[in-house]
C-alpha cells in the first residue's frame, strides 16, 4: 500500500462508548497530523506528532486522546464524545514538521464519525 | 475576524470557462500559499504551492499571490467537469508546517 490509510472509513458511536480511529502512512515521513473537517467550517488542526512526541495540541478536549507509537502509525482514541463532534477525522503526514522549506502534507481519505 | 476568508461558494460554471478561486488573509507572517483539492467521500489532494509572492503556472492551473494585498488566486483555464470538487487555500509560515486553511469553495463544472 501506499500514502496514507484510515481506517475504519465510517463509524457511528453512542456517547458512551470508547473507540478508536487508526492511520498508517507507507510515506517514510516523521510528522503526522489529526484534523478535524465539519462542514461549513476550515479543517482544524487538532494534534501533530513530529518524530513520535506531540509537538501540537490546539485546545482539544480531552475525550479526545492521541497515541503516536512509531513515525507510521497514528490513533485517535475517543471516549464520551458529544454530538458536536460528528465530523470528518482527517490524517496527513509530512517528511517533517519544522522546516525553513515547505513540507506538503499528504492526506488519508479520513473517517466520517457520527455521534448518536 | 478568521485569518483566512474564502467564499464558500458554490461556484457553478459551464464546461470550458475560466474559473477564478480567491482567499485573503491577515497574517502577514505567512510564506507558504497552498491549494488544495477536495473531491467527494476523499481527502485533501495538494494542487499547487506558492512561496512568497508571485505566479505559478501548471498546466490549466496559476496560482497567483499578491501579499501586499493579502490575497491569493487560483486560475482553472478550460474546465472540465472533472475539475469539480471543492477546492481548499491554506497557508503557512516557515518554520512550524501548520497550515490555516479557508473555508474551500465548492465548484460545480456542468458539460
Amino acid at each position: 500500500e501506499t500514502g496514507v490509510t484510515q481506517t475504519p472509513r465510517h463509524l457511528v458511536m453512542g456517547m458512551t462508548n470508547k473507540k478508536s480511529l487508526k492511520c498508517e502512512q507507507h510515506l517514510g515521513h516523521n510528522a503526522m497530523y489529526w484534523y478535524k473537517q465539519s462542514a461549513k467550517k476550515p479543517l482544524e488542526l487538532m494534534f501533530v506528532y513530529n518524530f513520535k512526541e506531540q509537538t501540537e495540541n490546539n485546545s482539544v478536549p480531552s475525550r479526545f486522546s492521541p497515541e503516536c507509537p512509531n513515525s507510521s502509525h497514528l490513533f485517535l482514541h475517543l471516549h464520551t464524545l458529544q454530538p458536536e463532534d460528528s465530523a470528518l477525522y482527517l490524517c496527513a503526514s509530512s517528511q517533517e514538521y519544522f522546516s525553513h522549506y515547505h513540507q506538503p502534507q499528504h492526506f488519508g481519505d479520513g473517517t466520517r464519525l457520527s455521534i448518536l | 475576524q478568521k485569518e483566512v476568508e474564502q467564499d464558500p461558494g458554490p461556484l457553478s460554471v459551464p464546461e470550458g470557462a475560466i474559473v477564478s478561486l480567491n482567499c485573503t488573509y491577515s497574517n502577514s507572517a505567512f510564506q507558504y500559499f497552498m491549494w488544495y483539492r477536495q473531491y467527494s467521500r476523499k481527502g485533501p489532494e495538494l494542487l499547487m504551492y506558492t512561496y512568497s509572492s508571485g505566479n505559478k503556472e501548471d498546466g490549466r492551473f496559476t496560482a497567483q499571490v499578491d501579499k501586499s494585498s493579502k490575497y491569493i488566486s487560483l486560475f482553472i483555464r478550460d474546465s472540465q467537469p472533472s475539475d469539480s470538487a471543492t477546492y481548499l487555500c491554506a497557508m503557512s509560515a516557515t518554520g512550524a508546517q501548520k497550515l490555516v486553511f479557508g473555508q474551500g469553495t465548492r465548484l460545480t463544472i456542468n458539460p
